[in-house]
């Protein structure tokens, strides 16, 4: 039973390029998560799926665009990528949206974009 | 305003002290509150629930004032391995999603 997981972990991207972040679970859960966490801003949601074929914004959606390939997996994708994306990238999953307060996070991606 | 705000420190304590954190939440519809804890260059997990009546795990206490909108955390006989960033985090009743602060540091100093 692995959790979470997110590949790749580290990434370094020139200003434009584009690529997708992949995110896994294995805990059979409803609700998926993209966050980005910077420093002194905390843990801001960029997408969510509450269930299987549903996709929506977060707080931080503009730049990244999101798929939920299936109830396992939930991609989160730049397609431009620019300075100001340069974050680490946190995906999570829960059973339910809003069904108490544990989310299981990934490992996280550590990307750099100059 | 961050709707959820909490002092970043860092808190620098001794080995045995009782180190207290506090934060304030501004969306009165926030229902349900929750610490997590993050190791350093970790994801988060959850460390405990916070319930109005107060609860406590080991030397762990969160406490909730809905009247003042703030959550608490009290740590007691603090140990090494308590080094790490705590985050308090809101989850208001019509969304469901959870809102973090942006975490305090706590390092535990022999």
């Amino acid at each position: 039973n692995a959790g979470v997981t997110q590949t790749p972990k580290f990434q370094v991207l020139k200003t434009g390029q584009s690529m997708t972040l992949q995110c896994a679970q294995d805990m059979n859960h409803n609700s998926m998560y993209w966050y980005r966490q910077d420093p002194g801003m905390g843990l801001r949601l960029i997408y969510y799926s509450a269930s299987e074929g549903t996709t929506d914004k977060g707080e931080v959606p503009n730049g990244y665009n999101v798929s939920r390939l299936n109830k396992r997996e939930f991609s989160l994708r730049l397609e431009s990528a620019a300075p100001s994306q340069t974050s680490v990238y946190f995906c999570a999953s829960n059973k339910i949206l809003g069904a108490g307060g544990e989310q299981y996070f990934g490992p996280g991606t550590r990307l750099t974009v100059t | 305003r961050k709707e959820v705000e909490q002092d970043p420190g860092p808190f620098n304590v001794p080995e045995g002290a009782t180190v207290a954190f506090n934060c304030t939440y501004s969306n009165s519809a926030s229902q349900s509150f929750f610490w997590y804890r993050q190791d350093c260059r970790k994801e988060p997990k959850l460390l405990m629930s916070v319930y109005s009546s107060g609860n406590e795990d080991g030397r762990f206490t969160a406490q909730l004032n809905r009247a003042s909108q703030y959550i608490s955390l009290l740590i007691r006989d603090s140990k090494l391995s308590d080094s790490a960033t705590y985050l308090c985090v809101a989850q208001p009743s019509n969304t469901g999603k959870l809102i973090f602060g942006q975490g305090t540091t706590l390092q535990v100093k022999p």
